[in-house]
């Protein structure tokens, strides 16, 4: 079975400054898609950023971006000029193609003005 | 961008009740429906999977006759909770997918089960 790790449960970054969540994924195989989901304290999950495992290319959108490390099964999202309105509960996804997702345990992020 | 409605937001009814809780798509077609549990700063945790006009598949563990879920339209999936207890308090999110085994997963606002 495909596991998610996050192994960060908490982590804080000052504003305008940049953070790194980690997330590490344990599969055997070669095509899938991996995520990263935003839930803030209102609760609803957001789609953040996703990455197709065939894409050497590493997923951009505006200040979110990834480090996707496909030999390390390493998937890392980095969110620059960090906000307020960042702080939420990140959660890192693993899914195959048609498959259903594995979520890790999340990290809460604190964003200190 | 697509957004799936979750209805009711909040339930707080007693034991021993009933509960059903809609999940719809509002500006696409959901051919998969997912549904989940969460408790206080944890994961979601996959309670079952439904696919438009089939039977749900449902988790190790998770009770179906507990947990009846109905898929019955491309727009629409219901979680009912069957004579809930206490411990059946938590926080359900429903998730829906559209054709295609690369489209990403959209979730509603959630529901949060009290049952006194």
């Amino acid at each position: 079975a495909q596991t998610v790790t996050q192994s960060q449960p908490e982590m804080s970054v000052q504003e305008a400054e940049t953070v790194t969540l980690s997330c590490t994924y344990d599969t055997s195989e070669s095509d899938y898609y991996l995520f990263w989901y935003k839930q803030p304290p209102s609760r609803q999950m957001i789609l953040v950023i996703r990455q197709e495992a065939y894409k050497q290319q590493n997923a951009t959108e505006n200040r979110f971006s990834v480090n996707f490390q496909k030999a390390a099964k390493s998937f890392s999202l980095k969110i620059s000029d960090s906000q307020l309105g960042d702080a939420a509960m990140y959660f890192c996804a693993y899914r195959e193609y048609a498959g259903k997702s594995t979520f890790g345990d999340g990290t809460t992020l604190t964003v200190k003005p | 961008g697509a957004v799936v409605s979750q209805h009711p937001s909040r339930v707080i009814c007693k034991s021993g009740t009933s509960v059903k809780i809609e999940c719809r798509s509002l500006d696409f077609q959901a051919t998969t429906m997912f549904w989940y549990r969460q408790f206080p700063k944890k994961s979601l945790m996959l309670m079952a999977t439904s696919n438009e006009g089939s039977k749900a598949t449902y988790e190790q563990g998770v009770e179906k006759d507990k947990f009846l879920i109905n898929h019955a339209s491309l727009t629409l999936s219901t979680l009912t909770v069957t004579s809930a207890h206490p411990e059946d308090s938590s926080f359900y999110i429903c998730s829906a997918r559209s054709t295609g085994g690369n489209q990403p997963q959209h979730f509603g606002d959630g529901t949060r089960l009290s049952i006194l």
